[in-house]
């Protein structure tokens, strides 16, 4: 089956730690995102990346980080510098940037202890 | 910076109920326009979008959704819902020719009574 995986779905972070959420499509598109989705806020643009080995900061970037080595993979860091990190993680792709027909995964709910 | 408005947050229907879910935008510019829904277990999926020509697009499932320039609106519609709608709807707008950065928002949760 074609798709967005994510994993895993759920993520527990202690103070000062650092995880990474996995993101990873066999769709073969060359753009993929990270949105963060609170309660009452929708979706957020963390980091976009149109194409391999290049990214670019979404609205909310700061305390994040990701890398794009990989057409399929777009892994998303959350930093110990993102001082609310507790959200659900959607990584979406598309099948170029111009493209805005979004493919979304099943998303990450990340929570700290 | 566009930003989105859904002021619906909660909607409750019975079913065979007509449905309208209120977007409306804020951006100086030409704008691409995307209804997304979520149903229970499922991912984020398209419904419908707007980029050019008429201003009445018809989605999956019966939806449509009219965009009115002058109000910078872009509402859901359905004359008649199913049980199957109860769903999560979220409007979403990017900027023509700006990539694919889409701005969402907040969602409107619907719940569809038998």
């Amino acid at each position: 089956d074609g798709g967005i995986t994510q994993s895993p779905k759920y993520l527990f972070r202690k103070e000062g730690q650092n995880v990474t959420l996995s993101c990873e499509q066999n769709l073969n598109h060359d753009a993929m995102y990270w949105y963060r989705q609170d309660p009452g806020q929708g979706l957020r643009l963390i980091y976009y990346s149109q194409i391999v080995n290049d990214f670019q900061k979404g609205d909310i970037a700061e305390g994040y980080s990701v890398s794009r080595e990989k057409k399929e993979s777009f892994p998303l860091t959350v930093t110990s510098a993102q001082k609310n990190p507790t959200a659900f993680y959607l990584c979406a792709s598309s099948v170029t940037a111009t493209n805005e027909k979004l493919f979304f995964g099943s998303g990450t709910q990340l929570s700290v202890l | 910076a566009q930003s989105v408005s859904q002021h619906n947050h909660h909607v409750i229907l019975s079913e065979a109920a007509s449905l309208e879910l209120g977007c409306n935008y804020s951006y100086g510019g030409t704008v691409n326009l995307f209804w997304y829904v979520q149903y229970p277990g499922q991912h984020l999926q398209l419904l419908l979008k707007y980029f050019s020509g008429d201003p009445l697009v018809k989605g999956i499932k019966g939806f449509e959704a009219e965009f009115i320039k002058s109000k910078f609106s872009f509402n859901l519609r359905k004359p008649s819902v199913q049980w199957s709608d109860t769903a999560e709807y979220f409007c979403a707008v990017n900027a023509q020719g700006g990539g694919n950065k889409l701005t969402f928002g907040t969602g409107t949760q619907l719940k569809v009574e038998l």
